[in-house]
């Protein structure tokens, strides 16, 4: 079985605060995502990587920065928290293939709540 | 560019009965990958299913099923005799082959409440 597994299932931060979200997957999987969930919108791409140290902006990066230093691990940066930030956050994973048919596994989440 | 619809924000039923959810999809791909997720209160998203572009053919799963219809840009999804597990809030979800790093599409999210 693919097991993600993120830091914290809930999370309280102050305004201005530099938060760390972590996620590790076991399955040896190239692709790591981080989305946000928020209601009445589905999720949206924050950050991807494809490979250690490699990095790609998704649909919304602004306020957000990512660091992959392992394979198996991916970190979400908040810079300087804000309100506007408190949501639910998820991580996925998913193995590179040519034949372009990965299904991405997700974490739990993290629900971070800024104040 | 690539869109994902699930107009039905809220769906109740009482269990036992079938409900259908909908999924509609915009692209322009002639190649491309359709998803579904369940996420119960837990919060984890559950892979479902996934389907190619090249196949039509409906799928069944137990007490799920889907139905992929080209034509219609529609990917639905039933589940017969609903149980009060089956409460989540149930996503479609899209890929395009050549979608970067194989990002996902997410509609907005079906969520269900079966009641005993």
């Amino acid at each position: 079985d693919v097991k993600v597994t993120q830091s914290s299932r809930y999370l309280v931060k102050r305004t201005g605060e530099k938060v760390f979200l972590e996620c590790v997957q076991d399955m040896d999987h190239e692709n790591m995502f981080w989305y946000r969930q928020d209601p009445g919108l589905g999720l949206r791409l924050i950050y991807f990587s494809y490979d250690v140290k490699m990095k790609e902006k998704g649909d919304i990066p602004e306020g957000y920065s990512v660091s992959r230093e392992k394979k198996e691990r991916f970190s979400l940066i908040l810079e300087s928290a804000s309100t506007n930030q408190t949501s639910m956050y998820l991580c996925a994973s998913s193995k590179r293939t040519s034949a372009h048919t990965d299904t991405q596994y997700f974490g739990p989440g993290t629900r971070l709540t800024v104040l | 560019a690539q869109k994902v619809t699930q107009a039905q924000t809220e769906i109740s039923v009482v269990e036992k009965e079938d409900v259908t959810l909908d999924c509609v999809y915009e692209t322009r791909d002639t190649t491309y990958y359709l998803f579904w997720y369940k996420q119960p209160p837990s919060g984890e998203l559950v892979f479902l299913i996934r389907r190619n572009s090249f196949d039509e053919q409906n799928e069944i799963s137990g007490r799920y099923s889907w139905n992929f219809q080209k034509s219609t840009s529609s990917f639905n999804f039933t589940i017969t005799a609903s149980q009060v597990v089956d409460s989540a809030v149930y996503f479609c979800a899209l890929r395009g082959l050549y979608n970067q790093g194989g990002k996902l599409i997410f509609g907005q999210g079906t969520e269900l409440s079966v009641k005993p």
